[in-house]
């Protein structure tokens, strides 16, 4: 089957770190556009981060500086790193395959998670 | 950054009814956008790519339509499962952006 599973959530203090794992299987991680979404409370959907195939690493403004994206191709998994995090960072972070022009469904995100809640607060 | 305007932020309507909703790019992104549906607690999931590409198993009321700036979502016929929030989203440039969505609720 094919499906990506968030872990890693929780709760941390301003200033804190938090690793999310996103376990894909069924395709493979390395070979195709592996993207970070995240949603605050009641908010909209939030681009964070893109890991290329090719290793290109993109990110966010509001995370640049802070948030690490990266891979580990023997357990077909991606991460996401998050340093110095902050209240607004405080949303539930979804793992998703992107297609780029070349995919099954170029420009869209057609692989979810069920996402990891970040809850950021003392 | 793109960015992306839905309207309306929220709509009434009836099981049966036509719905319509409208995503305005601040720039011209051809016809790189994608529509998403999202149910209270649960991830979004993709219905149409490439402006008007239906992805697969997703039923055919939905359809979109637009180019350049202006592009739109119709839902022909709505059905009881079709009440959730919806999304629109540019793949034109990096960063992708998303519309701020818009609720579809029962009337």
């Amino acid at each position: 089957e094919v499906q990506l599973v968030e872990s890693g959530g929780g709760l941390v203090q301003p200033g804190g770190s938090l690793r999310l794992s996103c376990a894909a299987s069924g395709f493979t991680v390395s070979s195709n556009y592996m993207t970070w979404v995240r949603q605050g409370p009641g908010e909209g959907l939030e681009w964070v981060s893109v890991l290329y195939s090719g290793g290109t690493t993109k990110y966010a403004d509001s995370v640049k500086g802070r948030f690490t994206i990266s891979r580990d191709n023997s357990k077909n998994t991606l991460f996401l790193q998050m340093n110095s995090l902050r209240a607004e960072d405080t949303a539930v972070y979804y793992c998703a395959l992107y297609h780029d022009s070349s995919g099954i469904s170029p420009g869209a995100f057609d692989l979810w998670g069920r996402g990891t809640m970040v809850t950021v607060s003392s | 950054d793109i960015q992306m305007t839905q309207s309306p932020s929220s709509v009434s309507a009836s099981v049966g009814d036509r719905v319509t909703i409208t995503c305005r790019a601040s720039q011209g992104i051809s016809s790189w956008l994608a529509w998403y549906q999202q149910k209270p607690g649960k991830a979004p999931k993709v219905l149409i790519y490439a402006a008007s590409s239906l992805q697969s198993g997703v039923p055919s009321r939905f359809s979109g339509s637009g180019s350049g700036t202006d592009f739109t979502l119709t839902i022909s016929s709505l059905q009881p499962e079709d009440f959730a929030t919806y999304y629109c989203q540019q793949a034109n440039s990096w960063p992708i952006t998303f519309g701020q969505g818009t609720r579809v609720e029962i009337k």
